[in-house]
């Protein structure tokens, strides 16, 4: 069974500029989630979906974060404009059904923002 | 909202040596509990979860966790360390479909 993909692995920007990064969970998971993990830190939530709608989104800064999962498959994360401050890791992870059900993680997308 | 506090930034233990990464969280209800390993580069994995019954859980690779609702803690445990344990540790507990992990432990282990 193939995992939990992500891409790009790595991204180097500059302040100001967008990014998006692209995840696709198991095939047949219902539960899409984003989280970001900065270094020394555990992962923080940013976003989850059920399906195709948004399930919890309490955490994300909604002012330059967004995220959309299309046909309730695929899923991107987007940053417009970036800053310093998110340089982190973004973790996709996706769960059969809600978030009690093991959620299986992809390797993550290392952000630098200079 | 949920949280949870490792206390233990670093440990290092000797490779065949017993290990104990601590746990606490703070939840209203009854939680639901996770313990991950992060290894370097890689994804978190899985490693044991709580959600009911049996407070002392087993996990893959030999680790096991024990769940004491009195000290609000969720220790994990393993008996004999291997070189291969060496990894970031997370613990996580989940409420209302909002997880919440800790800072972490960073494992070394000694030859």
């Amino acid at each position: 069974e193939a995992g939990v993909a992500q891409s790009p692995r790595y991204k180097i920007i500059e302040k100001r500029q967008s990014v998006a990064f692209w995840c696709n969970p198991i095939s047949g998971h219902a539960t899409l989630y984003w989280y970001q993990q900065i270094l020394g830190q555990g992962p923080k939530l940013l976003i989850q979906f059920q399906n195709n709608g948004v399930v919890d989104d309490s955490q994300l800064p909604k002012d330059r974060f967004s995220a959309e999962r299309l046909k309730g498959v695929d899923s991107t994360l987007k940053i417009q404009p970036a800053k310093l401050e998110d340089s982190a890791v973004y973790l996709c992870a996706s769960s059969s059904a809600g978030s009690q059900e093991t959620q299986y993680f992809g390797p993550g997308t290392r952000l630098l923002v200079l | 909202a949920q949280s949870v506090t490792q206390p233990d930034i670093h440990i290092t233990v000797s490779e065949g040596a017993s290990l104990e990464l601590r746990c606490n969280y703070s939840y209203g209800a009854t939680p639901y509990l996770f313990w991950y390993v992060q290894s370097p580069g890689q994804g978190l994995q899985l490693l044991l979860k709580y959600f009911s019954g049996d407070t002392l859980v087993q996990g893959i690779k030999g680790f096991e966790a024990e769940f004491k609702r009195s000290q609000s803690s969720f220790n994990l445990r393993k008996p004999s360390v291997h070189w291969s344990d060496a990894a970031e540790y997370f613990c996580a507990v989940e409420g209302n479909n909002d997880m919440r992990f800790g800072a972490g432990t960073r494992l070394t282990v000694k030859p």
